[in-house]
């Protein structure tokens, strides 16, 4: 399993412009989040999804559209970008795991630089 | 005040050490995660814990639910331990996949 991978690793991006994030997982896993991780502020959840066809918003929406179209993706849309949007982002999905507990799997990240 | 507290902020120890990072939490859960997030960024789960302890290799999690808090151990440290420990709790109420994220300990282990 590749698990899960994100794309673009980097990106510059200058206000105003748009851009969607990827997201997607292998291991058939219902619940994928979206997090954005700013120094000081630990890990905010952005919007999640339970399942094909279903989102919800979480701590942060504003700003950030995602769709979830198939069970293995989960893109995330900045709709207008700004500078307060510079983070680095996290996709995660959430299922068990070896030890036959739920876990969360991350992806590497994208660091986001809006200018 | 945030619901997930974690102490200490950052820590140092010399190679050899017994570490402990600790998690308290002030909303009722399903269960507690800790996580590691490494230099470069990635994050890798360690455990899931909904009651009592769990250990792999030199890693010992327990919880005592009652307390409301978790602690983190690393037996006989490394340099490649050093990483930033994020304890985050699910929360039972409402939609009980969501995480409560506490802001991370940074652990730099010195050779």
């Amino acid at each position: 399993n590749a698990g899960v991978t994100q794309t673009p690793k980097f990106q510059v991006l200058k206000t105003g412009q748009s851009m969607t994030l990827q997201c997607a997982q292998d291991m058939n896993h219902e619940y994928m989040s979206w997090y954005r991780q700013d120094p000081g502020m630990g890990l905010r959840l952005i919007h999640y999804s339970v399942g094909a066809g279903i989102t919800d918003q979480g701590e942060v929406p504003n700003g950030y559209n995602v769709s979830r179209s198939t069970t293995e993706d989960f893109p995330l849309r900045l709709l207008s970008a700004a500078p307060s949007q510079t983070s680095v982002y996290f996709c995660a999905s959430l299922g068990q795991g070896h030890q036959s507990s739920y876990e969360q799997y991350f992806g590497p990240g994208t660091r986001l630089t809006v200018t | 005040k945030n619901e997930v507290e974690q102490s200490p902020q950052n820590l140092t120890a010399q190679e050899g050490e017994f570490i402990t990072i600790n998690c308290s939490y002030s909303v009722g859960i399903s269960a507690l995660h800790w996580l590691q997030q490494h230099p470069g960024g990635g994050i890798v789960s360690l455990f899931m814990l909904s009651s009592g302890k769990k250990k792999h290799g030199r890693l010992i999690a327990t919880i005592n639910i009652q307390e409301k808090h978790s602690s983190l151990h690393i037996t006989a440290s490394h340099p490649r331990d050093s990483a930033v420990y994020i304890c985050a709790v699910r929360s039972n109420a409402g939609n009980n996949r969501k995480l409560i994220w506490g802001l991370g300990t940074s652990l730099a282990v010195n050779p």
